[in-house]
């Protein structure tokens, strides 16, 4: 039973080209969460998707960011003009909607390094 | 807003116990979780508390007490392979958005030496 995978595993940009990272859900998992983590501080929230929709995306930076959840394939969190602000890991977390406790179960991460 | 604290380190010996503490003051509740993650690893799920009490499971075992904002993780029989950090959350209510966000305290890292 394969858990939540996330590729690349480590990604190195150099400033203002783009980065792109991707989620494969546990299977039968619906929804999708992503957060990033910076070094020293906790997991903190960026975006919520459900397949081929964005249901809050209230912690994601206006400008830059992007994600999406298409109908098939992974999850892409997507950076342009990336900078060094954005060196992170970004954990992707996966729910199932028939779970009442709605627990995330979360992928090993992409560790982002902006030259 | 949200505030989680956690204590930032921690020491305890193979064999023992440790009790790693959380407050939270936050603006809604609806249930508190607890991961494990190793360095450069996943945070993995460890328990689910959304009612007052202990839930426990194995050499683990999480307490909540929603009128304190607090919670701790109990960790028996210590293993060195314990070794790592420990990461609280909160889940806010349900909102008009439909997120189920999950907000983190920064973690305590947990050593266990022999």
């Amino acid at each position: 039973n394969a858990g939540v995978m996330q590729n690349p595993r480590h990604l190195v940009r150099r400033r203002g080209q783009e980065a792109r990272l991707r989620c494969s859900p546990m299977k039968g998992h619906s929804h999708v969460y992503w957060y990033r983590q910076l070094p020293e501080e906790g997991l903190k929230f960026m975006v919520y998707l459900q397949k081929e929709n964005i249901i809050d995306e209230s912690g994601m930076p206006k400008e830059r960011f992007s994600a999406e959840f298409p109908k098939e394939g992974p999850s892409i969190l997507r950076i342009q003009q990336v900078v060094r602000g954005d060196s992170a890991a970004y954990f992707c977390a996966s729910s199932r909607l028939d779970d009442p406790t709605d627990t995330q179960y979360f992928g090993p991460g992409t560790r982002l390094t902006v030259l | 807003g949200q505030n989680i604290d956690q204590p930032t380190e921690m020491t305890a010996t193979e064999g023992a116990i440790v009790q790693i503490n959380c407050t939270y003051q936050t603006s809604g509740f609806n249930g508190l979780f607890w991961y494990q993650q190793h360095a450069g690893e996943a945070p993995t799920f460890l328990s689910y508390n959304v009612l007052d009490g202990l839930e426990e499971k194995g050499r683990f075992s999480s307490f909540l007490s929603r009128s304190k904002g607090y919670s701790y993780l109990l960790l028996k029989e210590l293993q060195m392979k314990d070794s790592a950090s420990y990461l609280c959350a909160v889940r806010a209510p349900y909102s008009g958005a439909g997120s189920y966000q999950l907000t983190f305290g920064k973690g305590t890292k947990l050593s266990v030496i022999p």
